[in-house]
């Protein structure tokens, strides 16, 4: 596609319900990320990709985040058990290549809101 | 730990001023230091600075990184007040390929 892509764009999930939230990244791109931005704050890295496989998840906050990439394109990063501490945007971000220097493109981010 | 400090948090200025946005880092094994747009959507891409002493321009704004002050500033001439947003600042290592680590980023207004 011409940009990354992300679904739901508003989500308001009541405590303790399970989310899923989409990314679908720029056509042909090997790297995958998911960051959290909690207002004010500057995105915080959550876990990596690279292709299917999920090289890094030292960001997820808990056992409750999981994320998937099963095919090497799409992704899914699901909530389990939503607390309040989790309402904040969820940005992925796709790249060319595997390697650093690549520029990293974002997509407009799933607003998460747990009431 | 990697880490990003950016200043000021916030600035307000006329249309037509001059600005500059500061970003201070501490990285283990620096790769790159990046700056994005952020308004409210998605982050997008300003600059990728990897070399010290190097001005990058693109129009009004333009970057330059010192990696022996482990500095890099965002200047931005002639405001207009499209430029209103949060300026991130992040930073690279050799570590995790591409992994950005944040500053808060300033947030900048532009009046009339």
């Amino acid at each position: 596609g011409a940009g990354v892509s992300q679904s739901p764009r508003y989500k308001v999930a009541k405590r303790g319900q399970d989310v899923a939230l989409r990314c679908d990244p720029i056509s042909g791109h090997v790297s995958l990320f998911w960051y959290q931005q909690a207002l004010g704050q500057g995105p915080e890295f959550l876990t990596y990709f690279q292709n299917e496989a999920q090289l890094d998840k030292s960001g997820l906050p808990s056992d409750r985040f999981f994320a998937e990439r099963p095919e090497g394109s799409v992704s899914t990063l699901k909530i389990q058990r939503t607390q309040q501490e989790d309402s904040a945007v969820y940005l992925c971000a796709s790249s060319l290549g595997s390697r650093g220097g690549n520029t990293i493109y974002f997509g407009e981010g799933s607003w998460l809101t747990v009431v | 730990e990697d880490k990003v400090v950016q200043s000021p948090l916030s600035l307000v200025v006329h249309e037509g001023d001059t600005v500059t946005l500061n970003c201070s880092y501490e990285v283990t094994n620096f790769r790159s230091l990046l700056w994005y747009k952020q308004e409210k959507k998605a982050p997008t891409f300003l600059f990728m600075l990897t070399s010290s002493g190097i001005e990058k321009k693109s129009g009004r704004l333009s970057s330059i990184l010192d990696k022996k002050e482990l500095f890099s500033i965002l200047n931005i001439t002639a405001t207009q007040t499209g430029d209103s947003a949060i300026y991130l600042c992040a930073v690279t290592n050799t570590g995790t390929a591409s992994k950005l680590t944040f500053g808060t980023g300033t947030r900048l207004q532009v009046t009339l």
